[in-house]
Protein backbone atom coordinates (compact mmCIF):
# COMPACT_ATOMS: atom_id res chain seq x y z
CA UNK A 1 0.00 0.00 0.00
CA UNK A 2 1.04 3.64 -0.33
CA UNK A 3 3.15 5.44 2.61
CA UNK A 4 1.32 8.15 4.43
CA UNK A 5 3.69 10.05 5.54
CA UNK A 6 7.86 8.71 4.89
CA UNK A 7 9.10 11.18 7.69
CA UNK A 8 6.38 10.55 10.35
CA UNK A 9 8.03 10.07 14.10
CA UNK A 10 7.47 6.73 14.71
CA UNK A 11 6.16 4.20 17.54
CA UNK A 12 6.88 0.96 18.06
CA UNK A 13 5.26 -1.42 20.83
CA UNK A 14 5.49 -4.61 21.70
CA UNK A 15 1.92 -6.89 21.12
CA UNK A 16 0.06 -6.84 24.21
CA UNK A 17 1.57 -3.78 25.38
CA UNK A 18 -0.04 -0.42 25.74
CA UNK A 19 0.58 2.72 23.54
CA UNK A 20 0.86 6.25 24.20
CA UNK A 21 0.34 8.53 21.09
CA UNK A 22 0.79 12.36 21.57
CA UNK A 23 -0.28 15.64 19.83
CA UNK A 24 0.41 18.91 20.94
CA UNK A 25 -2.58 21.84 19.63
CA UNK A 26 -1.86 24.92 18.70
CA UNK A 27 -4.86 27.12 19.59
CA UNK A 28 -6.54 27.69 22.69
CA UNK A 29 -9.86 28.40 21.24
CA UNK A 30 -10.33 24.57 20.41
CA UNK A 31 -12.83 22.89 22.11
CA UNK A 32 -13.17 19.88 19.95
CA UNK A 33 -10.67 17.13 19.30
CA UNK A 34 -10.83 13.59 17.39
CA UNK A 35 -8.18 10.81 16.61
CA UNK A 36 -7.78 9.19 13.57
CA UNK A 37 -6.20 6.43 12.64
CA UNK A 38 -5.08 5.71 8.67
CA UNK A 39 -4.07 2.43 7.51
CA UNK A 40 -2.11 1.57 4.34
CA UNK A 41 -3.76 2.63 0.95
CA UNK A 42 -7.34 3.76 3.32
CA UNK A 43 -9.04 6.84 4.45
CA UNK A 44 -8.94 8.12 7.68
CA UNK A 45 -10.90 6.56 10.14
CA UNK A 46 -12.75 8.19 13.32
CA UNK A 47 -11.48 6.78 16.55
CA UNK A 48 -12.46 8.79 19.43
CA UNK A 49 -13.54 12.05 20.52
CA UNK A 50 -13.33 14.33 23.52
CA UNK A 51 -14.73 18.08 23.80
CA UNK A 52 -13.08 20.97 25.95
CA UNK A 53 -15.49 20.15 28.63
CA UNK A 54 -14.08 17.07 29.67
CA UNK A 55 -10.15 15.83 30.22
CA UNK A 56 -11.05 12.20 29.54
CA UNK A 57 -12.97 9.55 27.72
CA UNK A 58 -12.81 6.52 27.02
CA UNK A 59 -13.72 3.83 24.51
CA UNK A 60 -13.26 0.31 23.84
CA UNK A 61 -9.75 0.01 24.60
CA UNK A 62 -8.95 3.28 23.85
CA UNK A 63 -8.24 6.32 25.88
CA UNK A 64 -8.00 9.95 25.33
CA UNK A 65 -6.58 12.58 28.09
CA UNK A 66 -6.68 15.97 27.34
CA UNK A 67 -4.96 18.91 29.03
CA UNK A 68 -5.93 22.60 28.12
CA UNK A 69 -3.20 23.66 30.54
CA UNK A 70 -0.50 22.89 27.87
CA UNK A 71 -2.53 22.24 25.02
CA UNK A 72 -1.82 18.73 24.77
CA UNK A 73 -4.42 15.40 23.83
CA UNK A 74 -2.88 11.73 24.65
CA UNK A 75 -4.42 8.75 22.91
CA UNK A 76 -4.12 5.66 24.80
CA UNK A 77 -4.61 2.37 23.15
CA UNK A 78 -4.74 -0.84 25.77
CA UNK A 79 -3.14 -4.28 24.82
CA UNK A 80 -2.09 -3.19 21.52
CA UNK A 81 -2.98 -5.61 18.55
CA UNK A 82 -1.12 -6.13 14.96
CA UNK A 83 -4.64 -4.53 13.56
CA UNK A 84 -3.66 -1.17 15.52
CA UNK A 85 -0.51 -0.51 13.07
CA UNK A 86 -1.39 2.19 11.21
CA UNK A 87 -0.96 6.24 11.16
CA UNK A 88 -2.70 8.39 13.94
CA UNK A 89 -3.38 11.86 13.89
CA UNK A 90 -5.42 14.30 16.03
CA UNK A 91 -7.75 17.34 14.98
CA UNK A 92 -8.41 19.91 16.75
CA UNK A 93 -11.90 22.17 16.04
CA UNK A 94 -11.34 25.71 17.08
CA UNK A 95 -15.03 26.98 18.23
CA UNK A 96 -16.74 25.27 15.19
CA UNK A 97 -14.68 26.39 12.56
CA UNK A 98 -12.82 23.42 10.04
CA UNK A 99 -10.22 20.95 11.83
CA UNK A 100 -6.51 21.65 12.19
CA UNK A 101 -4.97 18.09 11.76
CA UNK A 102 -2.02 17.02 13.29
CA UNK A 103 1.29 15.64 11.23
CA UNK A 104 0.47 12.13 12.65
CA UNK A 105 2.53 9.28 14.31
CA UNK A 106 3.17 5.68 12.99
CA UNK A 107 2.35 2.87 15.24
CA UNK A 108 4.45 -0.24 14.53
CA UNK A 109 3.12 -2.99 16.82
CA UNK A 110 6.13 -6.13 16.74
CA UNK A 111 5.09 -9.47 17.09
CA UNK B 1 -23.01 1.97 7.07
CA UNK B 2 -22.64 5.68 6.53
CA UNK B 3 -20.30 6.50 3.83
CA UNK B 4 -18.05 8.94 1.42
CA UNK B 5 -17.21 7.19 -1.44
CA UNK B 6 -14.49 8.52 -4.40
CA UNK B 7 -15.18 7.56 -7.91
CA UNK B 8 -11.73 6.27 -8.15
CA UNK B 9 -8.85 4.45 -6.05
CA UNK B 10 -6.16 4.68 -8.47
CA UNK B 11 -5.65 7.16 -11.74
CA UNK B 12 -2.99 8.19 -13.66
CA UNK B 13 -3.17 10.95 -16.19
CA UNK B 14 -0.73 13.00 -18.55
CA UNK B 15 -0.03 16.19 -18.07
CA UNK B 16 -2.39 18.97 -19.35
CA UNK B 17 -5.31 17.17 -18.89
CA UNK B 18 -8.32 18.21 -17.32
CA UNK B 19 -9.00 15.69 -13.71
CA UNK B 20 -12.57 15.17 -12.42
CA UNK B 21 -12.14 13.56 -9.01
CA UNK B 22 -15.28 12.78 -7.77
CA UNK B 23 -16.88 12.28 -4.11
CA UNK B 24 -20.51 11.48 -3.11
CA UNK B 25 -21.88 11.20 1.05
CA UNK B 26 -24.97 9.36 1.36
CA UNK B 27 -25.57 11.38 5.11
CA UNK B 28 -27.50 14.52 4.23
CA UNK B 29 -23.86 16.39 5.28
CA UNK B 30 -23.80 19.80 4.72
CA UNK B 31 -20.00 20.67 4.95
CA UNK B 32 -17.55 18.96 2.30
CA UNK B 33 -14.27 18.74 1.96
CA UNK B 34 -11.07 18.09 -0.14
CA UNK B 35 -7.59 17.79 1.18
CA UNK B 36 -4.39 16.49 -0.17
CA UNK B 37 -2.33 14.25 1.73
CA UNK B 38 1.56 14.36 0.71
CA UNK B 39 4.61 12.60 3.07
CA UNK B 40 5.50 14.88 5.79
CA UNK B 41 3.33 17.43 4.90
CA UNK B 42 0.00 16.02 6.08
CA UNK B 43 -3.52 16.88 5.18
CA UNK B 44 -3.88 20.06 3.51
CA UNK B 45 -6.71 21.51 2.76
CA UNK B 46 -7.64 22.60 -0.77
CA UNK B 47 -11.44 23.74 -1.19
CA UNK B 48 -14.52 23.12 0.94
CA UNK B 49 -18.16 23.81 0.88
CA UNK B 50 -20.35 25.02 3.30
CA UNK B 51 -23.93 23.67 1.15
CA UNK B 52 -24.89 23.75 -2.32
CA UNK B 53 -23.25 25.82 -4.74
CA UNK B 54 -20.83 27.58 -2.05
CA UNK B 55 -17.11 26.99 -2.28
CA UNK B 56 -14.58 28.21 0.03
CA UNK B 57 -10.70 28.33 -0.64
CA UNK B 58 -8.76 26.24 1.59
CA UNK B 59 -5.36 26.60 2.03
CA UNK B 60 -3.98 25.30 -1.00
CA UNK B 61 -6.77 26.19 -3.71
CA UNK B 62 -3.95 27.17 -6.91
CA UNK B 63 -4.59 25.18 -9.67
CA UNK B 64 -7.98 22.94 -8.37
CA UNK B 65 -11.41 24.73 -8.77
CA UNK B 66 -14.66 22.20 -7.31
CA UNK B 67 -18.06 22.00 -7.96
CA UNK B 68 -21.48 21.22 -5.50
CA UNK B 69 -24.36 21.24 -8.02
CA UNK B 70 -25.96 18.74 -5.16
CA UNK B 71 -26.28 18.47 -1.68
CA UNK B 72 -24.52 14.88 -1.69
CA UNK B 73 -21.61 15.33 -4.25
CA UNK B 74 -18.57 17.25 -4.44
CA UNK B 75 -16.72 17.20 -7.01
CA UNK B 76 -12.41 18.30 -7.54
CA UNK B 77 -11.57 19.17 -11.00
CA UNK B 78 -7.85 19.69 -11.69
CA UNK B 79 -7.74 21.86 -14.87
CA UNK B 80 -4.80 21.22 -16.21
CA UNK B 81 -2.74 18.68 -14.26
CA UNK B 82 0.67 18.51 -13.69
CA UNK B 83 3.55 16.34 -11.87
CA UNK B 84 3.44 18.32 -8.80
CA UNK B 85 -0.04 17.34 -8.42
CA UNK B 86 0.75 13.79 -7.60
CA UNK B 87 -0.66 13.00 -4.43
CA UNK B 88 -3.35 11.52 -2.06
CA UNK B 89 -6.85 13.13 -2.59
CA UNK B 90 -9.33 12.63 0.39
CA UNK B 91 -12.56 14.00 0.58
CA UNK B 92 -14.64 14.26 3.34
CA UNK B 93 -17.97 15.25 4.83
CA UNK B 94 -19.50 16.47 7.95
CA UNK B 95 -22.77 17.44 9.22
CA UNK B 96 -21.53 20.63 10.65
CA UNK B 97 -18.38 22.64 12.25
CA UNK B 98 -19.66 20.80 15.58
CA UNK B 99 -19.01 17.38 14.40
CA UNK B 100 -16.18 15.47 12.94
CA UNK B 101 -15.98 14.55 9.56
CA UNK B 102 -15.93 11.05 7.37
CA UNK B 103 -13.75 10.40 4.90
CA UNK B 104 -13.34 8.61 1.91
CA UNK B 105 -11.25 6.08 0.70
CA UNK B 106 -8.92 8.49 -1.07
CA UNK B 107 -7.30 8.73 -4.21
CA UNK B 108 -4.13 7.83 -5.52
CA UNK B 109 -3.86 10.08 -8.51
CA UNK B 110 0.09 10.15 -10.69
CA UNK B 111 0.50 12.49 -13.29
CA UNK B 112 2.97 11.85 -15.55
Amino acid sequence: GESVGLHLPTLSVQEGDNSIINCAYSNSASDYFIWYKQESGKGPQFIIDIRSNMDKRQGQRVTVLLNKTVKHLSLQIAATQPGDSAVYFCAENPAGQNFVFGPGTRLSVLP
Amino acid sequence: DVKVTQSSRYLVKRTGEKVFLECVQDMDHENMFWYRQDPGLGLRLIYFSYDVKMKEKGDIPEGYSVSREKKERFSLILESASTNQTSMYLCASSFTGLYGYTFGSGTRLTVV
